[in-house]
């Protein structure tokens, strides 16, 4: 049963302190998102991958926020240091897209809450 | 930027009701996808549509992609508790290849046993 996974799937911490998230894509799947869900905003994308190279990551405040994929099987979202205005619920959604196919599988995701 | 209008915000209706919602935007699409996400959980994928016209089932859910490629919509017959959930609609910008999708605001469905 082929499923993003996502790591952890709370986190609650202070202001200031550096957050790490993590995403397993569906083996064999090429491309990663990387997406922030919150009541006010709805889903917005925050960065994504292909191949591991990262595509786009303009909807990521960079001063604090930085996305990597070490490996075909591992995509890390971390903030330093983080805000209360963090606090949201992080999904990693992966994908195989192609000039015709662009569905996108998401995991869990993470609910962080920075206090 | 580029903008889903998905309607209704929210809906509250009687089980075995039918339900309808769309999507629309001023800009054209080649990829049409319907999510539905359950409190806690990730949305889940539906149903895709790739062909302007396209109508696809899934059970009790059909959905749409719209002749002009600027809209779809998703009705889901015979309403059940389980149905409860936010529906999201996203599409794929025709002037995009990179699978980056937009996602509209979300349809809340609650249902009335």
């Amino acid at each position: 049963d082929a499923r993003v996974t996502q790591t952890p799937r709370h986190k609650v911490t202070e202001m200031g302190q550096e957050v790490t998230m993590r995403c397993q894509p569906i083996l064999g799947h090429n491309t990663v998102f990387w997406y922030r869900q919150t009541m006010m905003q709805g889903l917005e994308l925050l960065a994504y991958f292909r191949n591991r190279a990262p595509l786009d990551d303009s909807g990521m405040p960079k001063d604090r926020f930085s996305a990597e994929m070490p490996d075909a099987t591992l995509a890390t979202l971390k903030i330093q240091p983080s805000e209360p205005r963090d606090s949201a619920v992080y999904f990693c959604a992966s994908g195989s897209p192609d000039r015709i196919y662009n569905e996108q599988f998401f995991g869990p995701g993470t609910r962080l809450t920075v206090l | 930027g580029q903008q889903l209008n998905q309607s209704p915000q929210s809906m509250f209706i009687q089980e075995g009701e039918d339900v309808s919602m769309n999507c629309t935007s001023s800009s054209i699409f080649n990829t049409w996808l319907w999510y539905k996400q359950d409190p806690g959980e990730g949305p889940v994928l539906l149903i895709a549509l790739y062909k302007a016209g396209e109508l696809t089932s899934n059970g009790r859910l059909t959905a749409q992609f719209g002749i002009t490629r600027k809209d779809s919509f998703l009705n889901i017959s015979a309403s059940i508790p389980s149905d409860v959930g936010i529906y999201f609609c996203a599409g794929q910008l025709i002037s995009s290849n990179t699978g980056k999708l937009i996602f509209g605001q979300g349809t809340t469905l609650q249902v009335k046993p």
